[in-house]
């Protein structure tokens, strides 16, 4: 069964610190990836996704996501991070292709940025 | 404007009853999804439809059940067999293989 793991539960940097949130999934065939945002007391917002192509995709918000495929990662970055990253981020795939479109998600990584 | 549309916001469910959500997209997207949310839990799919008429379960769909009469309408029934039912309900939509637009959530309580 695909699974997508988020290896930090919480995290917490200084503004203007970098970040990087990892992602790792369990699937051997072609796949969408996604991260997901959602900010304090608000609805899930797309934030970028891959589905071919440059690995290397940009989103809003500066952030940006890398598609290792030899690494079944998609590890989400950002240079410099502000007060108003503050939410909780999740990973999510798709296998491509397949009968199902449903996403399978993450369990989530809160961040905490301090002012 | 284009979207989805959950309803109530809140809902409070006495233990025994059971309670339905409400969820209505405009997108004209053909996919419709339930997902719970639970903290430190991410999100886990409850049941989804690709199609009017046909729905099937996803991972957690002991206790609820769904139906699809409409393209625009995915309702999602708490039954009173959902042991433990107080969650923040989440549905989503989506053109098949493609990202998801997502509801502003419904968070039950049983009291």
């Amino acid at each position: 069964a695909q699974s997508v793991s988020q290896h930090n539960h919480h995290v917490i940097l200084s503004e203007a610190a970098s970040l990087e949130l990892g992602c790792n999934y369990s699937y051997g065939g072609t796949v969408n990836l996604f991260w997901y945002v959602q900010y304090p007391g608000q609805h899930l917002q797309l934030l970028l996704k891959y589905f071919s192509g440059d690995p290397l995709v940009k989103g809003i918000k500066g952030f940006e996501a890398e598609f290792i495929k030899s690494k079944f990662s998609f590890n989400l970055r950002k240079p410099s991070v502000q007060w108003s990253d503050t939410a909780e981020y999740f990973c999510a795939v798709n296998a491509h292709g397949g009968s199902q479109g449903n996403l399978i998600f993450g369990k989530g990584t809160k961040l905490s940025v301090k002012p | 404007d284009g979207g989805i549309t959950q309803s109530p916001k809140y809902l409070f469910r006495k233990e025994g009853q059971n309670v339905t959500l409400s969820c209505e997209q405009n997108l004209n997207h053909d996919a419709m999804y339930w997902y719970r949310q639970d903290p430190g839990q991410g999100l886990r799919l409850i049941y989804y439809s690709q199609i009017v008429n046909d729905f099937q379960k996803g991972d957690i769909a002991e206790g609820y059940s769904v139906s699809r009469e409409k393209k625009e309408s995915f309702p999602l029934t708490v039954t009173s067999a959902q042991k433990n039912p107080t969650a923040f309900y989440l549905c989503a939509s989506s053109r098949v293989n493609y990202g998801y637009t997502f509801g502003s959530g419904t968070r039950l309580t049983v009291v």
